[in-house]
């Protein structure tokens, strides 16, 4: 069992918007703004897509968005497109004996 | 660019020990904490450990705490995940990865599969 809790799969219609929910505890992400969210397309490494809740990185869309409300993450991801069909994984800082820890993922598909 | 380019895929038998590599380039080798992501077939990924190659500071999952070794070797610029004895249930990709902890993971390698089969 993963330390984060992501839904196993979520799906969208083209344009749509999704939110892919991350549940954790006080000791993972309601601790501490360094959540993150990766993108992982099959064969593929993960990318990253959003960083300290809600920042994203040089070159990611602005249709991809982090918040966080107590110990819930969550990645939204507006105006839906085919190569959005992928697997996400948010991921949270946990304190010094921890470390880090990964959502189970959730598998998105894009109808 | 920041490149991590890891060794080549392996098939080993039970038993075997196993040491695996990540070479970094276009950065500060010394400077930025190095981790190890496991992906089993099929499932999610799960964050191993990290080393900060600047003096060697290592830190470990529980889970994986004493099962597997986490190296560096400055002089040229590559991690190493090692395994004294290995188990069918190693099977699995292993991503290199630059940053963990309180730094996102911008930048990964390109992913190592260990196959453990008898």
């Amino acid at each position: 069992q993963s330390a984060l809790t992501q839904p196993a799969s979520v799906s969208g219609s083209p344009g749509q918007s999704i939110t892919i929910s991350c549940t954790g505890t006080s000791s993972d992400v309601g601790g501490y703004n360094y959540v993150s969210w990766y993108q992982q397309h099959p064969g593929k490494a993960p990318k990253l897509m959003i960083y300290d809740v809600s920042k994203r990185p040089s070159g990611v869309s602005n249709r991809f968005s982090g918040s966080k409300s107590g110990n819930t993450a969550s990645l939204t991801i507006s105006g839906l497109q085919a190569e959005d069909e992928a697997d996400y994984y948010c991921c949270s800082y946990a304190g010094s004996s921890t470390y880090v820890v990964f959502g189970g993922g959730t598998k998105l598909t894009v109808l | 660019e920041v490149q991590l380019v890891q060794s080549g895929a392996e098939v080993k038998k039970p038993g075997e020990s196993l040491k695996i590599s990540c070479k970094g380039s276009g950065y500060s080798f010394t400077s930025y904490w190095i981790g190890w992501v496991r992906q089993m077939p099929g499932k999610g990924l799960e964050w191993m450990g990290i080393i900060y190659p600047g003096d060697s500071d290592t830190r470990y999952s529980p889970s994986f705490q004493g099962q597997v070794t986490i190296s560096a070797d400055k002089s040229i610029s590559t991690a190493y995940l090692q395994w004294s004895s290995l188990k069918a249930s190693d099977t699995a990709m292993y991503y290199c990865a630059r940053g963990g902890m309180i730094e996102p993971i911008q930048h990964w390698g390109q992913g190592t599969l260990v196959t453990v089969s008898s």
